[in-house]
């Protein structure tokens, strides 16, 4: 059972390059988010989908971009990089917000350094 | 406001000792409560959940936590300490009043609990 896959799973920029993260997930899960992981500050939700075709805006969506064109993928999109962005980057999915009550499923991360 | 404090950093326990996470919480109404754990390089995984009903909820790998309305907590226990339980660990609450919101999920900032042989 493959989950939630993120790719890449390492990556190093220089200021000003633009990127995308790809997330998979292969549960038929309504919900996606994406998470950027900083030492002593838990998790922040940048953005996040309840939906195909449907995007919204999370507690530090600055500087990123998201689609959702399929509903199995979740793109996160750095168009002009910054230091400030380097960070582990996770994506998760879940049953639909309705059933609050699910919990999220995560992959394994995306580290991401940006010069 | 919605909130979740993990108020220790790190978790010191010997191996076959008792362990306790603390957790507590802010919610406008009865809230939806989680534990997750990160083992190096990975993603957090699920651990247990506290919907309703009894206090006491069991979960993976030999936890539980125990929900305090009163107190407001929602601590992580086990009775016994393993060395490979040493791993970062994350309390969350979701308020179910505003469910039809994604963004309402509120992780702590985590606790690294170290288990020394």
């Amino acid at each position: 059972n493959a989950g939630v896959t993120q790719t890449p799973k390492f990556r190093v920029l220089k200021t000003g390059q633009s990127m995308t993260l790809l997330c998979a997930q292969d549960m038929n899960h309504e919900y996606m988010y994406w998470y950027r992981q900083d030492p002593g500050m838990g998790l922040r939700l940048i953005h996040y989908s309840v939906g195909e075709g449907t995007t919204a805006k999370g507690e530090v969506p600055d500087g990123y971009n998201v689609s959702r064109l399929k509903k199995q993928n979740f793109l996160l999109g750095l168009e002009s990089a910054a230091p400030s962005q380097t960070s582990v980057y996770f994506c998760a999915s879940s049953y639909s917000g309705a059933v609050s009550n699910q919990p999220q499923h995560f992959g394994d991360g995306t580290r991401l350094s940006i010069l | 406001a919605q909130s979740v404090a993990q108020p220790e950093d790190q978790v010191n326990v010997a191996e076959g000792n008792p362990l306790t996470v603390k957790c507590t919480y802010s919610v406008s109404g009865n809230p939806y409560l989680f534990w997750y754990v990160q083992y190096p390089n990975r993603g957090l995984q699920f651990l247990l959940k506290y919907i309703t009903g009894d206090n006491l909820v069991k979960g993976s790998y030999g936890f539980e936590a125990e929900f305090n309305k009163s107190q407001t907590s929602f601590h992580l226990k086990k009775p016994s300490a393993l060395v490979s339980d040493s791993a970062l660990y994350f309390c969350a609450v979701r308020d179910p009043i505003r469910y039809s919101s994604a963004s309402k999920i509120i992780f702590g900032s985590g606790t690294r609990l170290s288990i020394r042989p």
